[in-house]
């Protein structure tokens, strides 16, 4: 079975520009997170997405928004990047209780 | 609000030794799920276990064991014997049960072992 998967591996962004984060979930999951590992700042919830809606998010600004589409997969953008954005960002899917991770996008703003 | 601890930012072994991973939590929550989950260098976190509040009985898998103390808020794992592919980053997270499914883990800042030969 597949596991989580994430698209692109890096990313390389200037500040101002948008980006773009893509995750795949395992097949049968309906729930996908996001979360930011950011250098000395830890992992921090983003966003949770079920049955094509938002559910919650974390304490994170409005630029970052995301969605869900109808076969689960998930899209995260961030606009207007600045350069604290620079960070690891892992998706999971969750199935029933234990999220399982991707292997995260590593995203750079120069 | 949930919050976890794991004192120990850095562990260093040699291998064979035995090492244990110190996890403290604290919750609002009567029940709720524990997990610990291993960053290798590679990104990306893999799942360990899963522990339900209500469930106090010590695990063990391998060499991986766990011990789950309610009463100090604690959640220690320990390494028996440990290898040079289990250097990565360990992370202790709570979560709310499934009554409020789909709330996110919130993580500790995560325990770097290294382990050499």
């Amino acid at each position: 079975e597949a596991g989580v998967t994430q698209s692109p591996t890096h990313l390389i962004k200037t500040r101002g520009q948008q980006a773009t984060l893509r995750c795949s979930p395992i097949s049968g999951h309906t729930s996908v997170y996001w979360y930011q590992q950011a250098l000395g700042l830890g992992l921090q919830f983003l966003l949770w997405y079920d049955e094509g809606e938002e559910r919650n998010r974390g304490n994170f600004p409005p630029r970052f928004s995301g969605r869900q589409f109808p076969n689960y997969s998930s899209e995260l953008n961030v606009n207007a990047l600045e350069l604290e954005d620079s960070a690891l960002y892992l998706c999971a899917s969750r199935f029933p209780n234990e999220q399982f991770f991707g292997p995260g996008t590593r995203l750079t703003v120069l | 609000a949930q919050k976890v601890t794991q004192a120990q930012t850095e562990i260093s072994v040699v291998e064979k030794e035995d090492v244990t991973l110190d996890c403290v939590y604290e919750t609002r929550d009567t029940t709720y799920y524990l997990f610990w989950y291993k960053q290798p260098p590679s990104g990306e976190l893999v799942f360990l276990i899963r522990r339900n509040s209500f469930d106090e009985q010590n695990e063990i898998s391998g060499r991986y064991s766990w011990n789950f103390q309610k009463s100090t808020s604690s959640f220690n794992f320990t390494i028996t014997a440990s290898q040079v592919v289990d250097s990565a980053v360990y992370f202790c997270a709570p979560n709310q049960t499934s009554n409020q499914a789909g709330t996110a883990l919130i993580f500790g800042k995560g325990t770097t072992l290294s382990v050499s030969s």
